[in-house]
């Protein structure tokens, strides 16, 4: 069974600084994509951030990338320079490529970003 | 429309009454997946059509939960006999391919039974 663990609930940055959002992920299919979504106030889940398990490098978008640590099963998006519309909610999850397709989601951290 | 669309937006319901959510997946999008987020909590998967047919319903959580997608275009959720933890947001994605590539969601609907 796939699984998701996002051990922060909370997280508190000040703006300009950057941030890691931890996301651990259990599974035993070698072949699997793993995604960030956002979650503003509004409640639309946005996109931002895909890494395959097979991809050589860490994935970048922008102001966010990916640090995916395949041996510690660990896939911690970055923000860099974080900017007050960063505060949000934010959502690791997993899928595996073959078989159930089902995207499967953590808890997710609330992140707010302060002035 | 250029994103998903769900209807409505929200909707409030007595105990025991039946409910219809809708989901407009982006045109084109073939594979279409129905979520569940209760306050505070990730998005809990409920079913993902494949074109017409339901290639995983192992999310919905009794029978008093069915969805349709007659067309392979449009997709209604079903919720008979609503109960108070029915009460959640049903979020709606759609993706152009199955295997691969990002979910596009929708803004989704609010649900509370009372």
């Amino acid at each position: 069974a796939q699984k998701i663990t996002q051990t922060q609930p909370g997280m508190f940055v000040q703006e300009k600084e950057a941030v890691t959002l931890d996301c651990t992920y259990d599974t035993s299919d070698p072949s699997y994509g793993l995604f960030w979504y956002k979650q503003p106030s509004s409640g639309e889940m946005i996109f931002l951030i895909y890494q395959g398990s097979y991809d050589q490098q860490n994935a970048t978008e922008g102001r966010y990338s990916l640090n995916f640590q395949k041996a510690r099963k660990s896939a911690n998006l970055v923000i860099s320079a974080s900017q007050l519309g960063d505060s949000a909610m934010y959502f690791c999850a997993m899928r595996i490529i073959q078989g159930a397709q089902k995207l499967v989601f953590g808890q997710g951290t609330r992140l707010t970003i302060n002035p | 429309g250029a994103g998903v669309s769900q209807t409505p937006s929200n909707k409030v319901t007595e105990k025991g009454k039946y409910v219809e959510l809708r989901c407009d997946p982006i045109s084109g999008h073939t594979a279409l997946y129905w979520y569940r987020q209760s306050l505070g909590q990730g998005p809990e998967f409920l079913i993902y059509f494949q074109g017409t047919g339901a290639a995983d319903d192992s999310g919905l959580p009794n029978d008093r939960f069915f969805a349709v997608r007659p067309e392979g275009s449009v997709s209604t959720l079903k919720i008979q006999r609503t109960e108070r933890g029915d009460s959640a947001v049903y979020l709606c994605a759609s993706s152009l391919a199955v295997n691969t590539g990002e979910l596009f969601f929708g803004e989704g609907s609010r649900l509370t039974v009372l």
